[in-house]
C-alpha cells in the first residue's frame, strides 16, 4: 500500500510568516489517464475535515489564495503564504490515485500560532 | 446545500455491533460514490469503506475487513456502516464523505468500552 509521509508533524508559525507543509508518497501518484490525485484538507479544532486543494494545486471555492499547492510525482507541499489566526488546526494530505484498495492520509501536520 | 448527517453512534461493549447512519440532502446521492473514514482521539484521519454510487463495489481498509460493511438505500438517500465484532481501537468519530471527500458529515462518535 501506498504510504504517506507528512514533514513536519508540528509547525509554530508567527502570524503574517510564511508556512510550509511537505507530503511524500512512497509511490508515483501519477494515475493513468495522467492526473495526480493528491488532496489536501485542513481541519480546524472541533471541525470537521475540509478539502482545500485538489489534484496538487487546485484550489477548492472559497479557499483563500494564500493557500497553495504544488509538486509532483512523489513529493508535494502546501504553502500558506501569510498565516492567519484562522489557520490554526491540522493539515493532511491524501492520496486518491491507487485505489483500490485504499485511499490514504498522511499523519497529518499541526499549525499553531508561536 | 449539501448536507451529510451522520447518526448511530454511541457506547457499546467489545465483540458488540453498532450501524451508522449518514443522511445526504442537497445533491443526487444515487449518483455518487461515497466513504466512510474516522478519527480515533487525538489521532489523524483513517480511510474506512467506499461503496460505488449503485452499490455494485465495496472495498474496505485491512483494519475492519471482514467485520464491517458498507452499504447504501438510495431510495432514502442514506449511507450505512454496519459495525460487527467491534473492538476498543474502533472508538473513534466516524464521518460520511462524497466520493471525491468535498462534502463531509460532522461525525458520529462511537466508544468501544467494557
Amino acid at each position: 500500500d501506498v504510504v504517506m509521509t507528512q514533514s513536519p508533524l508540528s509547525l509554530p508559525v508567527t502570524l503574517g510568516q510564511p508556512a510550509s507543509i511537505s507530503c511524500r508518497s512512497s509511490q508515483s501518484l501519477v494515475y493513468s489517464d495522467g492526473n495526480t490525485y493528491l488532496n489536501w484538507f485542513q481541519q480546524r479544532p472541533g471541525q470537521s475535515p475540509r478539502r482545500l486543494i485538489y489534484k496538487v494545486s487546485n484550489r477548492d471555492s472559497g479557499v483563500p489564495d494564500r493557500f497553495s499547492g504544488s509538486g509532483s510525482g512523489t513529493d508535494f507541499t502546501l504553502k500558506i503564504s501569510r498565516v492567519e489566526a484562522e489557520d490554526v488546526g491540522v493539515y493532511y494530505c491524501m492520496q486518491g490515485t491507487h485505489w483500490p484498495p485504499t485511499w490514504t492520509f498522511g499523519q497529518g501536520t499541526k499549525v499553531e500560532i508561536k | 446545500q449539501v448536507q451529510l448527517v451522520e447518526s448511530g453512534g454511541g457506547v457499546v461493549q467489545p465483540g458488540g455491533s453498532l450501524r451508522l447512519s449518514c443522511a445526504a440532502s442537497g445533491f443526487t446521492f444515487s449518483s455518487y460514490g461515497m466513504h466512510w473514514v474516522r478519527q480515533a482521539p487525538g489521532k489523524g484521519l483513517e480511510w474506512v469503506a467506499f461503496i460505488r454510487y449503485d452499490g455494485s463495489n465495496k472495498y474496505y481498509a485491512d483494519s475492519v475487513k471482514g467485520r464491517f460493511t458498507i452499504s447504501r438505500d438510495n431510495s432514502k438517500n442514506t449511507l450505512y456502516l454496519q459495525m460487527n465484532s467491534l473492538r476498543a481501537e474502533d472508538t473513534a468519530v466516524y464521518y460520511c464523505a462524497d466520493d471525491v471527500f468535498l462534502y463531509w458529515g460532522q461525525g458520529t462518535l462511537v466508544t468501544v468500552s467494557s
